[in-house]
């Protein structure tokens, strides 16, 4: 069965420290993002893909980074992480066009000390 | 502003009893709109959505939706609870003029409770 699966699904860390979480689906879909979910604030959209090499800045994109080298994979970098990173961080996955629903990894939840 | 509102934080319901998650918008156009569920500590999961057609939509685990153009609604419903239905749903709509850019526009959840 296809899927889409995040790595690590825990990590602690240190301000400062650069920090790589993984994302990867097997639905051949050609749409990935990634959401920070924190209380209060529901889910925040970071960065977008719409295709390999082509990515897009989400509402809350300071501090992240994204490339796509393959239709895949879409890592999410924190450049230098901040204790306001600390969040649980979703991956989804959906075809092209407005009206297909969203495939979800089952998060990673990072916490920067 | 385009805008989704899930009104209530919680709500709780007996188990067998019929249960109601509310969701409103403000969009220009017309919307797309989706309810996802959220089990504790997993990923969020698709339930429905409404594109065009019936008003009435239904989708997994037993779950509908009327979209309510005119009240701008888009209720989640359940004819009779399970405690299993207790989770975090989230209803999150796609509105502006067409096209594959629009932006999907959460709600920030309503937390569920069934008990037995």
């Amino acid at each position: 069965d296809a899927e889409i699966t995040q790595s690590p699904r825990h990590k602690i860390t240190e301000t400062g420290r650069q920090v790589t979480l993984a994302c990867h689906q097997t639905w051949n879909h050609n749409n990935m993002f990634w959401y920070r979910q924190d209380l209060g604030h529901g889910l925040r959209l970071i960065h977008y893909s719409y295709g390999v090499h082509d990515t897009n800045k989400g509402e809350v994109s300071d501090g992240y980074s994204v490339s796509r080298s393959n239709t895949e994979d879409l890592p999410l970098t924190l450049e230098s992480a901040a204790s306001s990173q600390t969040s649980v961080y979703f991956c989804a996955s959906r075809t092209s066009g407005e009206t297909g629903e969203l495939f979800f990894g089952e998060g990673s939840r990072l916490t920067v000390l | 502003a385009q805008s989704v509102a899930q009104p209530e934080d919680q709500v709780n319901v007996a188990e067998g009893n019929p249960l109601t998650v509310k969701c409103t918008y403000s969009v220009s156009g017309n919307p797309y709109l989706f309810w996802y569920v959220q089990y504790p500590n997993r990923g969020l999961q698709f339930l429905l959505k409404y594109i065009t057609g019936d008003n009435l939509v239904k989708g997994s685990y037993g779950f509908e939706a009327e979209f309510n153009k005119s009240q701008t609604s888009f209720h989640l419903k359940k004819p009779s609870a399970l405690v299993s239905d207790s989770a975090l749903y989230f209803c999150a709509v796609r509105g502006g003029n067409a096209g594959n850019n629009r932006k999907l526009i959460w709600g920030l959840g309503t937390s569920l409770g069934v008990n037995p």
